[in-house]
């Protein structure tokens, strides 16, 4: 049962275009949302985060929405540069203090063509 | 921050063998979580180790256990290994149990 699902394993984006990456949910309980990035041979990084308790966070280019009735986030990447291709996972937890118990979706795969 | 390291790299093992894994902190960070990351999959949590105490458990059976020492570096032991164990496996750590977390590079675990 995957209770958090990037339905899309790929998604290819010119480069200065806009990348939206989506990402559902099925467990109301959870509280707290988190992307990461991760490249080939090194572990994830965090990217940006949002508490259920906002329907949007903001950090420089990138941008999470939080949709809480439709139980779906996505993380806008605007403008996409080269270095934004990626694998990007979308993450949940009940809290914030409890962020290691995390649930995590399977990835979708960034490719920003120049 | 960065300074997460793990060994090894790559792995190959045997059906029924055990294997060890380890993980360096980075300074100044307490807690420790493990996590399987299957291939096609995102990671899953296997444990949280905080302050050399376990601080939480995933979904995963009990032939996984792992160690925290004085220093804040870790292991993870699986006995009896499955091939359904063949996986990366991750390690990150943290300031404290609720604090962002810096991730190693991961080991490739093949099981044969």
């Amino acid at each position: 049962d995957q209770q958090v699902k990037q339905n899309s394993p790929s998604l290819s984006v010119q480069e200065g275009r806009i990348s939206i990456l989506n990402c559902d949910y099925t467990n109301s309980m959870f509280d707290y949302f988190l992307w990461y990035k991760k490249y080939p041979a090194e572990g994830p990084t965090f990217l940006i985060s949002i508490s259920s308790i906002k329907d949007k966070n903001e950090d420089g280019r990138f941008t999470v929405f939080l949709n809480k009735s439709a139980k779906h986030l996505s993380l806008h990447i605007v403008p996409s540069q080269p270095g934004d291709s990626a694998v990007y996972f979308c993450a949940a937890s009940g809290s914030r203090d409890s962020n290691y118990q995390l649930i995590w979706g399977a990835g979708t795969k960034l490719i920003i063509k120049p | 921050e960065t300074g997460v390291t793990q060994s090894p790299t790559h792995l190959i093992k045997t059906r029924g063998q055990q294997v060890t894994l380890r993980c360096s902190s980075q300074s100044g960070h307490n807690t420790v979580s493990w996590y399987q990351q299957a291939l096609g999959q995102g990671p899953q949590f296997i444990f949280q180790y905080y302050r050399e105490e376990e601080n939480g458990r995933g979904n995963f059976p009990p032939r996984f256990s792992g160690l925290q020492f004085p220093n804040y570096s870790s292991e993870l032991n699986v006995n009896a290994l499955e091939l359904d164990d063949s996986a990366l496996y991750l390690c990150a750590t943290s300031r404290d149990r609720g604090s962002e977390q810096f991730f190693g590079p991961g080991t490739r675990l093949t099981v044969l």
